[in-house]
């Protein structure tokens, strides 16, 4: 398995610009999370969707940020506009949920450095 | 207050020592406990996990729980410049994991 898979790896944009950051989950993993990570905050889970359904999003800090998982083999967390204070590595992550229970922890991506300036 | 702590570090220790790395957490209903190591510019991927109090042994690394206390550790014997890496503990919580702000951990040949 290619394990979990995000793109772009890199991303520099300029504030205000739309930015999507896309994950390929594990296949067969029907939990997808998305994080963000930094040296202030450490790793925050933004949203996380179970059966490609969003399940928690009390993550995202604010209307600028959306995600989506039209199927389970694709996701994305979009930013309109950008703000240099989202600048950030974004993982995602994947698992495969038993009874409620990730006993089996998360799958990360290598995450997208996001620098918006 | 965190559901989860944990020490940033840094940590620095020489080849060869013992190192001790540690969370709490204020929630006594999570029941399964991970670690998480994370080299420089890669994502997280899971070292060791347990469900009970006591501990568990995998090679040079030992995870202990201690569930009264609400106390977790990670113990790395024999450490190499290999561990270098940030280690983050992770709690189950009511439907997702709950995640240390992790501990950056350098071993100094």
């Amino acid at each position: 398995d290619a394990g979990v898979i995000q793109s772009p790896r890199h991303e520099v944009t300029e504030m205000g610009q739309e930015v999507t950051l896309r994950c390929k989950p594990i296949s067969g993993h029907n939990s997808l999370f998305w994080y963000r990570q930094t040296m202030m905050r450490g790793l925050e889970l933004l949203i996380y969707f179970n059966n490609n359904v969003p399940i928690d999003d009390s993550g995202m800090p604010e209307d600028r940020f959306s995600a989506k998982m039209p199927n389970a083999s694709f996701s994305t967390l979009k930013i309109q506009p950008s703000e240099p204070r989202d600048s950030a590595v974004y993982f995602c992550a994947s698992s495969p949920q038993d009874r409620g229970f990730f006993s089996y922890g998360y799958t990360f991506g290598s995450g997208t450095r996001l620098t918006v300036v | 207050q965190k559901e989860v702590e944990q020490d940033p570090g840094p940590l620095s220790v020489p080849e060869g020592a013992i190192v001790s790395l540690n969370c709490t957490y204020s929630n006594s209903a999570f029941q399964y406990f991970m670690w998480y190591r994370q080299y420089s510019r890669k994502g997280p991927e899971l070292l060791m996990y347990t469900y009970s109090s006591g501990n568990k042994e995998d090679g040079r690394f030992t995870a202990q729980v201690d569930k009264s206390s609400k106390y977790i550790s990670l113990f790395i014997r024999d450490s190499q410049p290999s561990d270098s890496a940030t280690y983050l503990c992770a709690i189950q919580g009511a439907q997702k994991l709950v995640f240390g702000q992790g501990t950056r951990l350098t071993i100094n040949p």
